[in-house]
């Protein structure tokens, strides 16, 4: 049961890099998400597709730019890495449908030196 | 603009004792959803309970139970018998049932739990 996959697990950047993480689900869910986690601030939303072909800012979008590649894929970019950028990040899958639960990947360790 | 409050950062609970984590949300709407997301060191984010707030009944898994005030606006989780793979940071989190679909986190609970 792969779920939510999540693409590099750890990677280090300079300042300055620019890297995707990718994401796929295989549940046939509608909504993706990308959060970051940061100590003492907990998930925050970055970007997130209600369904394929859109793409909304959640609440810390700058920096990030997204694409929803099609129903299962849906990729974070950082186009200039910074070291405020150094968090886990979190892809995420959902129904559409309500109050359905949202499923997690593992998270991506990143780290911007 | 919804929003999500955990007050207690930390909390500690001896094993086999109850516990009680403390979530509050804002929102202007009447029909939206609560969860409760447990992450142990993994960091693996596990379904813990969830809430649909058109119902007067609590949620309950197991050992895990929610206190729901819609009026007050509070969804507090409660951890009976706990036990040391308890042990975790403890997220509430808020999802609208219309617009856009997001799902909201409050900061995490971390719960240490005393042999």
């Amino acid at each position: 049961n792969a779920g939510v996959t999540q693409t590099p697990k750890f990677q280090v950047l300079k300042t300055g890099q620019s890297m995707t993480l990718q994401c796929a689900q295989d549940m046939n869910h509608n909504s993706m998400y990308w959060y970051r986690q940061d100590p003492g601030m907990g998930l925050r939303l970055i970007y997130y597709s209600a369904s394929e072909g859109t793409t909304d800012k959640g609440e810390v979008p700058n920096g990030y730019n997204v694409s929803r590649l099609n129903k299962r894929e849906f990729s974070l970019r950082l186009e200039s890495a910074a070291p405020s950028q150094t968090s886990v990040y979190f892809c995420a899958s959902s129904e559409a449908y309500r109050g359905r639960t949202i499923y997690f990947g593992e998270g991506s360790w990143l780290t911007v030196v | 603009a919804q929003t999500v409050t955990q007050s207690q950062p930390e909390m500690s609970v001896q094993e086999a004792e109850t516990v009680t984590l403390s979530c509050t949300y804002d929102t202007s709407e009447s029909d939206y959803y609560l969860f409760w997301y447990k992450q142990p060191p993994s960091r693996q984010m596990i379904l813990v309970i969830r809430q649909e707030a058109y119902k007067q009944q609590n949620a309950t898994e197991n050992r895990f139970s929610v206190n729901f005030q819609k009026a007050a606006k509070s969804f507090s989780l409660k951890i009976s018998d706990s036990q040391l793979g308890d042990a975790a940071m403890y997220f509430c989190a808020y999802r609208s049932t219309s617009g856009t679909y997001k799902y909201i986190f409050g900061t995490g609970t971390r719960l240490k739990v005393l042999a």
